[in-house]
């Protein structure tokens, strides 16, 4: 069974600090990757997204990832963060062999300090 | 711009009750997902139909847990009796197509089984 790793539980920035979080999947075939996000009090939304080609993918809100195939890895960043960033972040996969089904990171929450 | 809903947002029940989330999909979208979050984790999807038809439902509780999307529109899952092991964040997504190159989330209903 695929699995998605995130290695932070739990970040604290101060504003305009860069951001990067760790994601790691274990499948070993074609997948598409995905960044959610879940402001405080808000439901779950989507960052950004790779399918395929350009392996450095731009979302909203400044936020970008890059795909690693050699390393498993979909590492979120952003290079200055605001407060208004806080919120959970969750890292997804799915593929063909499973219908596609999204399999989630168990999330980092990141606090930003003003 | 066009959400998912859900209801309740918020559930208090006694253990062994039957308990009840409604979900209405993104109008058009014909595949509905079901996932619950546990505290500390990532979501995991606990149901997904296609139109009126349950798609994969392997990961649901079928000895307490139903799900229903009768007319392929709006969908409702129950559970009973509820444990206390049940209190977690239910989320209801839904996706234009079967490959689920995006999922829309909503809200969530929080239920606390007591």
């Amino acid at each position: 069974a695929q699995s998605v790793s995130q290695h932070n539980h739990h970040v604290i920035l101060s504003e305009a600090a860069s951001l990067e979080l760790g994601c790691n999947y274990s499948y070993g075939g074609t997948v598409n990757l995905f960044w959610y996000v879940q402001y405080p009090g808000q439901h779950l939304q989507l960052l950004l997204k790779y399918f395929s080609g350009d392996p450095l993918v731009k979302g909203i809100k400044g936020f970008e990832a890059e795909f690693i195939k050699s390393k498993f890895s979909f590492n979120l960043r952003k290079p200055s963060v605001q407060w208004s960033d806080t919120a959970e972040y969750f890292c997804a996969v799915n593929h063909r062999s499973n219908d596609y089904k999204l399999s989630f990171g168990a999330g980092t929450t990141v606090t930003v300090r003003a | 711009e066009a959400e998912v809903a859900q209801s309740p947002r918020y559930k208090i029940t006694e253990k062994s009750q039957a308990v009840a989330f409604w979900c209405d999909p993104i109008s058009g979208h014909a595949t509905l997902y079901w996932y619950r979050q546990i505290l500390g984790q990532g979501p995991e999807l606990l149901v997904q139909f296609q139109d009126e038809s349950v798609v994969d439902d392997s990961q649901l509780p079928k000895d307490r847990f139903s799900a229903e999307r009768l007319k392929g529109v709006d969908s409702t899952l129950k559970i009973q009796p509820a444990e206390l092991g049940d209190s977690a964040m239910y989320l209801c997504a839904s996706s234009p197509r079967e490959i689920s190159n995006e999922q829309f989330f909503g809200p969530g209903t929080r239920l606390t089984v007591l």
